[in-house]
């Protein structure tokens, strides 16, 4: 089965604190996500990445950024956290042309 | 603009059947998929049709028409676990995926 982790399931932070989400998958695929899910809304797509150390730009990019260092592991830094942050992450990961698989999620709350 | 619409929530009775729909304008089609995300879980692969036609995996089927830019998701046999929100997604031109914002389904016994 394939796994895609997250580093946190629940995470509180303050204004203005950097905040790191991590996500590892064990297929070996080329491609990872990070979206977020707001309600009414759907899943929005921050950032993706199709190989190491590459990465694109999704919807909402702004007051993200992201990092991948080696193929399984890909992070998504909020600079300086915000309230209109506050919201459900999801990392997926994909081969190219196939669906994607997604980790559990991250809900960040910032105070 | 890319558009995908879904109701917004539904309701039907155990044991019933109900379809989901799903229409879309997008920049190009590769393909649309069908997922379900149980509350506070992650959106698991459900199915994906990228030529006309219906395709039947269980209890689940789902149906496309390209040139009406249209898909359904038909659940037969319905049963209390089947209680979840069912998202589409179409690829695009760019091989992204463009998300419709979900429907929340609710089983009544």
């Amino acid at each position: 089965d394939v796994k895609v982790t997250q580093s946190s399931r629940y995470l509180v932070k303050r204004t203005g604190e950097k905040v790191f989400l991590e996500c590892v998958q064990d297929m070996d695929h080329e491609n990872m996500f990070w979206y977020r899910q707001d309600p009414g809304l759907g899943l929005r797509l921050i950032y993706f990445s199709y190989d190491v150390k590459m990465k694109e730009k999704g919807d909402i990019p702004e007051g993200y950024s992201v990092s991948r260092e080696k193929k399984e592991r890909f992070s998504l830094i909020l600079e300086s956290a915000s309230t209109n942050q506050t919201s459900m992450y999801l990392c997926a990961s994909g081969r190219r042309g196939y669906e994607q698989y997604f980790g559990p999620g991250t809900r960040l709350t910032v105070t | 603009g890319q558009n995908i619409d879904q109701p917004t929530e539904m309701t039907a009775t155990e044991g019933a059947i109900v379809q989901i729909n799903c229409t879309y304008q997008t920049s190009g089609f590769n393909g649309l998929f069908w997922y379900q995300q149980h509350a506070g879980e992650a959106p698991t692969f459900l199915s994906y049709n990228v030529l006309d036609g219906l395709e039947e995996k269980g209890r689940f089927s789902s149906f496309l028409s390209r040139s009406k830019g249209y898909s359904y998701l038909l659940l037969k046999e319905l049963q209390m676990k089947d209680s979840a929100s069912y998202l589409c997604a179409v690829r695009d031109s760019n091989y992204q995926l463009i998300w419709g914002a979900g429907t929340k389904l609710i089983i009544k016994p």
